[in-house]
């Protein structure tokens, strides 16, 4: 099992762009949380999706959104891409909508120029 | 409002010391509370959850809740617990986790 895996490893936009970032969990885990994680900061929470429905939204508007697929897999989606959206984003997958047992993933690396 | 405060960016310690890293949160009701790692160039994991009080590399985590803090110790640090560590929040009520800023363990030679 090799565990939670995201793609791209890194990528570069453009202000204005929109991006899609990919994260497949860890095999048995149905539930996928993204986070934000900026330079020098911990990560913030972005959304949790379960049974293909976001469950939960921390404090990001609305140009993030997401998607669940059957297979577990999710999306992370940023439209009109700002500076400041730079920043690593992580994908952690767990089994239930719990966190007792996030597994992370080794995250994207976006930066928005 | 800022749930989980890691007051120290970076920790210095020699190796054999002992070593705590703080944590204070704020949180109504009963918090669930952990300890990340993240080890040079390799992603975040676990380290220990307050609510399996269980001691994992010899790390320990006591929950003090008149005092909201959650601080991680270790008698005698060892070079390979050098890493950033954070502390994390489990909200039950919004289903939401929350993330210190990290503290960087430095243990030196």
């Amino acid at each position: 099992d090799a565990g939670v895996t995201q793609s791209p490893t890194h990528l570069i936009k453009t202000r204005g762009q929109q991006v899609t970032l990919r994260c497949s969990p860890k095999s048995g885990h149905d539930t996928v949380s993204w986070y934000q994680q900026a330079l020098g900061q911990g990560p913030q929470f972005i959304f949790q999706y379960y049974e293909e429905e976001e469950r939960q939204r921390g404090n990001f508007p609305d140009r993030f959104s997401g998607h669940q697929f059957p297979n577990y897999s999710s999306e992370l989606n940023v439209n009109a891409l700002l500076l400041g959206d730079s920043a690593l984003y992580l994908c952690a997958s767990s089994l239930g909508q719990d966190y007792y047992e996030q597994y992370f993933g080794p995250g994207t690396r976006l930066t928005v120029t | 409002a800022q749930r989980v405060t890691q007051p120290e960016k970076l920790l210095s310690v020699f190796k054999g010391a002992p070593v705590e890293l703080k944590c204070n949160y704020s949180y109504s009701g009963s918090p669930e509370l952990f300890w990340y790692v993240q080890y040079s160039r390799q992603r975040l994991q676990l380290l220990l959850r307050h609510i399996s009080r269980e001691s994992i590399k010899g790390f320990t985590a006591d929950l003090n809740k008149g005092e909201t803090s959650f601080h991680l110790k270790k008698p005698f640090a060892q070079e390979e617990d050098s890493a950033m560590y954070y502390c994390a929040l489990g909200d039950y009520n919004f289903n939401k986790f929350y993330f210190g800023s990290g503290t960087k363990l430095n243990v030196k030679p």
